[in-house]
């Protein structure tokens, strides 16, 4: 079945880049999506990728997709403490809008 | 615009009560869906709706039942709370489900305890 992983933790000092990874197995994935979830709060879509592009890229946040390997990456410039929070990624395929979300990473961002 | 809106944000429910979680979405969006997420874990998909009348399973359904009524609200229903719903629920919406516009918008969560 369709399955998406990521990795659980994810700590880095204040300034550095951070960058989540996700794997998917849903070759017919249409979009992916990452969202962002601070302590006590919904999901709050941060960018998504169509399928056929390798990169996107929008301020401080750099979606990379490699299609062939079903390989997800999220990289966060210049990582600032308001960063931390919870990051999931999600494939979405088809007409249904269901989205199947990995587990999350947790980011720690450290002073 | 409220966005999705949930209410309550907390309860604690009593083994074999019931209760429905409110969800309503002021976007006129077509599609909404209920999430529950356990510590630790992703989201997972409990119902979803992709227009008033319509309604159908996720990959959690056992223990839940929805209605959609109208465009704006997707409550959800929990009969005989168990333990093993104790969790946190999310209501999301999007437009339509395909493309760009599959984006999902989230409400803030309630978080029920069933003891």
């Amino acid at each position: 079945g369709e399955d998406v992983e990521q990795s659980l933790f994810l700590s880095v000092r204040e300034g550095d880049s951070s960058v989540i990874n996700c794997t998917y197995t849903d070759s017919s994935s249409t979009y992916l999506y990452w969202y962002k979830q601070e302590p006590g709060a919904g999901l709050q879509l941060l960018t998504y990728i169509f399928s056929n592009m390798d990169m996107k890229q929008d301020q401080r946040l750099t979606v990379l997709l490699n299609k062939k390997d079903k390989h997800l990456s999220l990289r966060i410039a210049d990582t600032q403490t308001g960063d931390s929070a919870i990051y999931f990624c999600a494939e979405g395929s088809g007409n249904t809008g269901k989205l199947i979300f990995g587990q999350g990473t947790t980011l720690q961002v450290k002073p | 615009n409220a966005g999705v809106t949930q209410t309550p944000k907390f309860r604690i429910l009593k083994i074999g009560q019931s209760m429905t979680l409110q969800c309503a979405q002021d976007m006129n969006h077509n599609y909404m869906y209920w999430y529950r997420q356990d510590p630790g874990m992703g989201l997972k998909l409990i119902y979803y709706s992709v227009g008033a009348g319509i309604t159908d399973k996720g990959e959690v359904p056992n223990g839940y039942n929805v209605s959609r009524s109208t465009t704006e609200d997707f409550p959800l229903r929990l009969e005989l709370a168990a333990p093993s719903q104790t969790s946190v629920y999310f209501c999301a919406s999007s437009f339509t489900g395909g493309g760009a516009q599959e984006t999902q918008y989230f409400g803030p969560g309630t978080r029920l305890l069933v003891l």
